[in-house]
């Protein structure tokens, strides 16, 4: 069975500029997370998807931050417009419901030059 | 608010060593605490989860304790290996978390062994 999938693996942009992430859960995985993880720290939730509906987006910077999941499956985060401060690995995650183990994929690096 | 430290923040051991990872948590209110392990470029793996009712739990030379009221748990691994060299992240589900899965973690702690 195939885990989480992520796209692209590295990303380096300029600030100011759009940049968008891809994420793919396991199948059948109904509860999608997005994290964002600062170097030399643990994963901190964005937003959580219960199918299509962002359920928890309290995280999310939503004055520069969008995330969208498309017939609650696919998922995309988009920043616009890039800050330095940006620069990090973004985490999807997936689980089964929202009580379920959260298992995860292996990120996105984000360079904001 | 719930917040997880690790110490210590960097590890560097010879092979074949016992050693200890700690994690401790500043509200004893939890569903669970789980262990993960990160390679550099992956994602999160986890390797043992523990109830809030349970004591410790076991994995071949992983054991990992719990000990809620003082908000305290380690991860022991027994004769370490070249090949468990990688970021162990402690997270915690706190107890009241409306009703899902939600996972705070500490910042990790970085294992280097040596051979």
């Amino acid at each position: 069975e195939a885990g989480v999938v992520q796209s692209p693996r590295y990303k380096i942009i300029e600030k100011k500029q759009p940049v968008a992430f891809w994420c793919n859960p396991i199948s059948g995985h109904n509860t999608l997370y997005w994290y964002l993880q600062n170097l030399g720290q643990g994963p901190e939730l964005l937003i959580r998807y219960e199918n299509e509906e962002a359920v928890d987006d309290s995280q999310l910077p939503k004055d520069r931050f969008s995330a969208e999941r498309l017939k609650g499956v696919d998922s995309t985060l988009k920043i616009q417009p890039a800050e330095l401060g940006d620069s990090a690995v973004y985490l999807c995650a997936s689980s089964l419901s929202p009580t379920d183990t959260q298992y995860f994929g292996p990120g996105t690096r984000l360079t904001v030059l | 608010k719930q917040e997880v430290t690790q110490i210590p923040a960097a590890l560097s051991v010879p092979e074949g060593e016992n050693l200890v990872l700690n994690c401790s948590f500043t509200d004893s209110a939890i569903y669970n605490l789980q262990w993960f392990r990160q390679d550099p470029g992956k994602g999160l793996t986890s390797l043992l989860l523990i109830q809030s009712s349970q004591r410790e739990q076991t994995s071949g030379r992983l054991n990992a304790s719990l000990d809620k009221s003082s908000g305290r748990s380690t991860l022991y691994i027994a004769a370490s290996q070249p090949g468990d060299s990688a970021t162990y992240l402690c997270a915690v589900r706190p107890l009241f978390s409306g009703g899902y899965n939600k996972l705070i973690f500490g910042a990790g702690t970085r294992l280097a062994v040596h051979p």
